[in-house]
């Protein structure tokens, strides 16, 4: 069966620091990735999405990068955090047409 | 791009009661529609998703119905119970019926109330 991992859980980070979130999911290939933002209030904002090794699109702007290695790996990027940057992150998959399933989330703090 | 409007935003019913959230999207060509729930603090979790070519879908309590002419689909939880309260969001799939990238709405905070 499919399994997505998430890491950390949980982040505190100061402001101008770097950072780095992990993604990678097991028992698929060829997997469509995704990292959305949930910040105050309950919307799930789209940042990127991958449908392939090396193949990032981006749906907004802003102080992040994404990544993809490898097939199954995904990784969400700052060079420079900003307060604005704090939220609950979350990276799903999917994979035909099928829905997303969802990571545990990584809950960061920019203090 | 694909557009989903979600209501109501806040929902409060009595345990035992009906619940219907209802969302509309602007795509056409729009065929998968998957609903989500969303305990406080945890992941997202689908609970149930209909296609284009299949006008309700129904699993024990929950049920979901569409209608492709307006555009809109809705979901309806039977006999609420307290652990029916999270907040539960709608997608689509993306503009051109890309099926790969979804549209949420905003999201509705479910409370039942025991």
């Amino acid at each position: 069966s499919q399994t997505i991992h998430q890491w950390p859980a949980t982040l505190v980070q100061p402001v101008g620091s770097p950072l780095s979130l992990e993604c990678t999911v097991e028992g698929t290939s060829n997997p469509n990735l995704y990292w959305y933002r949930q910040a105050a209030g309950r919307g799930l904002q789209l940042l990127f999405y991958s449908v392939g090794i090396g193949q990032i699109s981006s749906e907004v702007p802003q102080n992040l990068s994404a990544s993809r290695p490898q097939d199954r790996q995904f990784i969400l990027s700052s060079k420079k955090l900003l307060l604005s940057d704090s939220g609950f992150y979350l990276c799903a998959w999917s994979q035909g047409g099928d829905g997303y399933t969802f990571g545990s989330g990584t809950r960061l703090t920019v203090v | 791009g694909e557009n989903v409007e979600q209501h109501p935003s806040t929902l409060s019913v009595q345990e035992g009661d009906s619940a219907v959230i209802k969302c509309t999207y602007s795509d056409s060509a729009s065929n998968y529609f998957p609903w989500y729930k969303q305990e406080l603090g945890k992941r997202p979790q689908l609970i149930i998703d209909i296609r284009s070519n299949v006008g309700e879908k129904k699993d024990q309590r929950i049920a979901v119905t569409l209608n492709k002419t307006a555009k809109h689909f809705s979901l309806h939880i039977t006999e609420t119970q307290p652990e029916d309260s999270a907040v539960y969001f709608c997608a689509a799939t993306g503009s051109g019926g890309s099926n790969y990238k979804l549209t949420f709405g905003k999201g509705t905070l479910l409370t039942v109330n025991p």
